[in-house]
């Protein structure tokens, strides 16, 4: 089963935007991760933010997590149309030996 | 260079017919999994590993077989039985089992149905 729904389902801007895109779970989790894929290739692992945690950045990244409501958010900055990918929250749960993946949010940058 | 690595890029199957999908990591990871990935939908987990000669079902085991006699490798094979094999498949690693692990996914295999 999948536990995180990203919403929405596409994203497209400009060049030099912010793109948000949401990540909500059902279950409680030790972890929540964003995973970036670019078409045809494997996923690569973007940040991790753990339940203690409220918010964490890396460079042009910023991840938010609202455990009471079950949500997490992933804002890029100044988009590039490098950025163009398809963009997945992953939740770790108690046995953490698993991560269970959301759908994803197919994020469009035009120059 | 340290990394995933899956063969082949594009695998092509005939009817009634098992094939192997290879994945080996030189990580020196732990943990081991393979994922089915259908256009459009994330990645449903098919069998995870966590140690040597052990292997557990994850959501979509049906039609597909493992086994990990190395640490390095953990191929995966269709079988004749999944009838629906036609899908973009990621194997992944990770160091162990603590909180904060994060899994590090090989460039993938694409399986065709002939």
């Amino acid at each position: 089963s999948q536990q995180g729904e990203e919403d929405p389902q596409a994203l497209s801007i400009q060049e030099g935007e912010n793109a948000t895109m949401n990540c909500s779970y059902k279950t409680s989790i030790n972890n929540l991760q964003w995973y970036r894929q670019n078409s045809g290739r494997g996923l690569v692992h973007l940040i991790l933010i753990r339940s203690n945690e409220r918010e964490k950045h890396s460079g042009r990244l910023r991840v938010t997590l609202d455990t009471s409501k079950k949500s997490s958010s992933l804002l890029i900055t100044a988009s590039r149309a490098a950025d163009t990918a398809s963009y997945f929250c992953a939740t770790g749960g108690g046995s953490n030996y698993k991560l269970t993946f959301g759908k994803g949010t197919l994020l469009t940058v035009n120059p | 260079d340290g990394g995933i690595t899956q063969s082949p890029k594009y695998l092509f199957r005939k009817e009634g017919q098992n094939v192997t999908l290879s994945c080996e990591q030189n990580l020196n990871h732990d943990a081991m999994y393979w994922y089915r990935q259908d256009p459009g939908q994330g990645l449903r987990l098919i069998y995870y590993s966590q140690i040597v000669n052990d292997f557990q079902k994850g959501d979509i085991a049906e039609g597909y077989s493992v086994s990990r006699e190395k640490k390095e490798s953990f191929p995966l094979t269709v079988t004749s039985a999944q009838k629906n094999p036609t899908a973009f498949y990621l194997c992944a690693s990770k160091k162990g089992q603590g909180v904060g692990e994060t899994q590090y996914f090989g460039p993938g295999t694409r399986l065709l149905v002939l």
